[in-house]
């Protein structure tokens, strides 16, 4: 099975800054990583596929990168509304979700 | 427009088979897969298992021997069932659709409490 490792578990941002969450995969995983939001009691929101595709809807401050092993996925200029949880999925070979990033505002 | 809706029992005796339903619309079973992700209160999202457009199935290998998931096309349903509960099994278990291998619409999950 892939294992996904995704830092930090938390992350306190003030509004307008920039963040960055990474996800290591345990191979490689052809770029097949997509990010997910979650907020409280609500299913999960796709925003990127493919390491750096957004889907239709998704604010043009998020965005994705990486190849391999490696990925990352960035907000720049952070909003009120982006406070969530975000997840990379991996969809190379079955599915795996990384642990999971709470985003908090300081 | 595309729904899925999860049922079943909301609280499952430790060491009992856990039955779920996913009941989707707008799409065909026979074009998309469905797959069912959980997640323990307060925690990560996991992915349970998947049936395929074809009807075959993956499963988490963590869970595979307890694990079973099939589909009623007919009835557009999709069914989870898992044997020997635990109260580690205590999770909102969602099922999502699958297109273009990625999960674009989700239930709105189902609590399912695993006690005595």
């Amino acid at each position: 099975d892939i294992q996904m490792t995704q830092s930090p578990p938390s992350l306190s941002a003030s509004l307008g800054d920039k963040v960055t969450i990474t996800c290591q995969a345990s191979q490689n995983i052809n770029k097949y990583i997509a990010w997910y939001q979650q907020k409280p009691g609500k299913a999960p929101r796709l925003l990127i596929r493919y390491t750096s595709t957004l889907e239709s809807g998704t604010p043009s401050r998020f965005s994705g990168s990486g190849s391999g092993r490696d990925y990352s996925f960035s907000i720049s200029n952070v909003e009120s509304e982006d406070i969530a949880s975000y997840y990379c999925l991996q969809y190379d070979n079955l599915r795996t979700f990384g642990g999971g990033t709470k985003l908090e505002l300081k | 427009q595309v729904q899925l809706k999860e049922s079943g029992p909301g609280l499952v005796q430790p060491s009992q088979t856990l039955s779920l339903t996913c009941t989707v619309s707008g799409f065909s079973l026979t074009s998309n897969s469905v797959h069912w992700v959980r997640q323990p209160p307060g925690k990560g999202l996991e992915w349970v298992g998947a049936i395929w457009s074809g009807g075959s199935t993956d499963y988490n290998s963590a869970l595979k021997s307890r694990l079973s998931i099939s589909r009623d096309t007919s009835k557009s349903q999709v069914f989870l069932k898992m044997n020997s509960l635990q109260t580690e099994d205590t999770a909102i278990y969602f099922c999502t659709r699958s297109l273009r291998r990625v999960y674009d619409y989700w239930g709105q999950g189902v609590m399912v409490t695993v006690s005595s």
